[in-house]
């Protein structure tokens, strides 16, 4: 079965950077597109961007553009999103998920079990 | 591109039906067949129950059922359910690669 496992949760301080992982079983990786998405305290979710799995492109939301990375290692099945310049209102759960088919689709029915990054002085 | 528009919350008594509806816009909602929606309970990963306006991923009881009129879509509960009681998002695709979701509702089954 599918299943995105990612890493733990952390506290960063104001300007930092992070690197959060997602690490996937249960299909064939690179068959794929994974999308983060983050959702804030109290707040519905917000839609980051994705990564092409088996290319490597990306497309980002024009916010999160020029401090937000998304990569992938096709070796260990992992995806990564690292965000640098911390403020603290990135405070917020980070999931990465998988849509159904190997398509480009806009909805997602895998998801990780989210990582909450707490930026604070 | 702005968030969708939720009511904060709804609610209803067991067995009853209830509504929840997501306002967007003629560039999202409006244009697209492509609105989903998410049950997630606190602390827990969003769960997909409806895509592209109607459909339901399988496992997905079909008590709950999608529609959209305009730029509005609804989403349904059937026969409400005490486990039913969980936040739901709205999402719509928005051109140009873009994702927008809506702020949530808050069903409270009685």
């Amino acid at each position: 079965q599918v299943q995105l496992v990612q890493s733990g949760a952390g506290v960063k301080k104001p300007g930092a950077s992070v690197k959060v992982s997602c690490k996937s079983s249960g299909y064939s990786f690179t068959g794929y597109y994974m999308h983060w998405v983050r959702q804030a305290p109290g707040q519905g979710p917000e839609w980051m961007g994705w990564i092409n799995l088996n290319s490597g492109g990306t497309h980002y939301v024009q916010k999160f553009q020029g401090w937000v990375t998304m990569t992938r290692d096709t070796s260990i099945s992992t995806a990564y999103l690292e965000m640098t310049r911390l403020k603290s209102d990135d405070t917020a759960v980070y999931y990465c998920a998988r849509g159904p088919s190997r398509q480009l689709v806009y909805y997602f029915n895998y998801w990780g079990q989210g990582t909450l990054v707490t930026v604070s002085s | 591109q702005s968030a969708l528009t939720q009511p904060p919350s709804a609610s209803g008594s067991p067995g009853q039906s209830v509504t929840i509806f997501c306002t967007g816009t003629s560039s999202d909602v409006g244009h697209y067949n492509y609105v989903s929606w998410y049950q997630q309970y606190p602390g827990k990963a969003p769960k997909l129950i409806i895509y592209e306006v109607t459909e339901r991923p399988s496992g997905v009881p079909d008590r709950f059922s999608g529609s959209k009129s305009g730029n509005t879509a609804s989403l349904t509960v059937s026969g409400l359910q005490a486990e039913d009681e969980a936040n739901y998002y709205c999402s719509s695709y928005a051109g140009n690669d873009n994702l927008i979701f809506g702020g949530g509702t808050k069903l409270t089954v009685l």
